[in-house]
């Protein structure tokens, strides 16, 4: 079983419309959350990171469940230039940094 | 300019070859790290250094080698390369504040024949 598990995807919704994407870790661990958002074989860049009691981000939105060990990212308004693929990131208090596979996101008009 | 930048960015190479990827930050961060990416797949971790005399082994270690010459420099070196380390390969800097939060280099599209 992976360390850091995502949704699949692919995803595939009209611009407008709400997703949700979800994540699972298996280290209890784990100290610190993030959302990453990677266009097309570019490099990663932090959309969010994630804190105990949710946060929110203009038409983002991330919560964490520690008992549950779940991680998971709404979206709401999709717009065009919201396609892109999302990482799921869990670091532990070692300072590393486990990535998940990813879940790609495709906004059509 | 960029915070983190990564030479070469396109690299084709044949089996066998010695390859050195580097990697240099202006962001003034003790860590840094190397990281490869294969097609649909997230990113594993190679080597990290939480500072200049500090070199740890990531998950995928096996094939490769690391030095760290300063603070601001991370080279990653293909003693031997073969076609399976084909891939997209990133360095990224992180300070360790609450967030650690990482910053990542364009990316070297490495190719071996």
């Amino acid at each position: 079983r992976k360390e850091v598990e995502q949704d699949p995807g692919p995803f595939n919704v009209p611009e407008g419309a709400t997703v949700a994407f979800n994540c699972t870790y298996s280290n209890s661990a784990s100290q610190s959350f993030f959302w990453y958002r990677q266009d097309c074989r570019k490099e990663p860049k932090l959309l969010m990171s994630v804190y105990s009691s949710g946060n929110e981000d203009g038409r983002f939105t991330a919560q964490l469940n520690r008992a549950s060990q779940y991680i998971s990212l709404l979206i709401r308004d999709s717009k065009l230039s919201d396609s892109a693929t999302y990482l799921c990131v869990v670091n532990t208090n070692a300072g590393k940094s486990t990535f998940g596979d990813g879940t790609t996101l495709t906004v059509k008009p | 300019d960029a915070d983190v930048t990564q030479t070469p960015r396109n690299r084709i190479t044949k089996t066998g070859k010695r390859i050195m990827l580097e990697c240099s930050q202006t962001k003034g961060h003790d860590r840094m790290y190397w990281y490869r990416q294969d097609p649909g797949l997230g990113l594993q971790l190679i080597y990290y250094s939480f500072d200049v005399k500090d070199i740890n082994k990531g998950e995928i270690s096996d094939g490769y080698s690391v030095s760290r010459q300063a603070q601001a420099k991370f080279s990653l070196s293909l003693e031997s390369a073969i076609p399976n380390q084909t891939a997209l390969y990133f360095c990224a800097t992180s300070d360790p504040g609450f967030t650690d939060t990482q910053y990542f280099g364009p990316g070297t599209r490495l190719t071996v024949l």
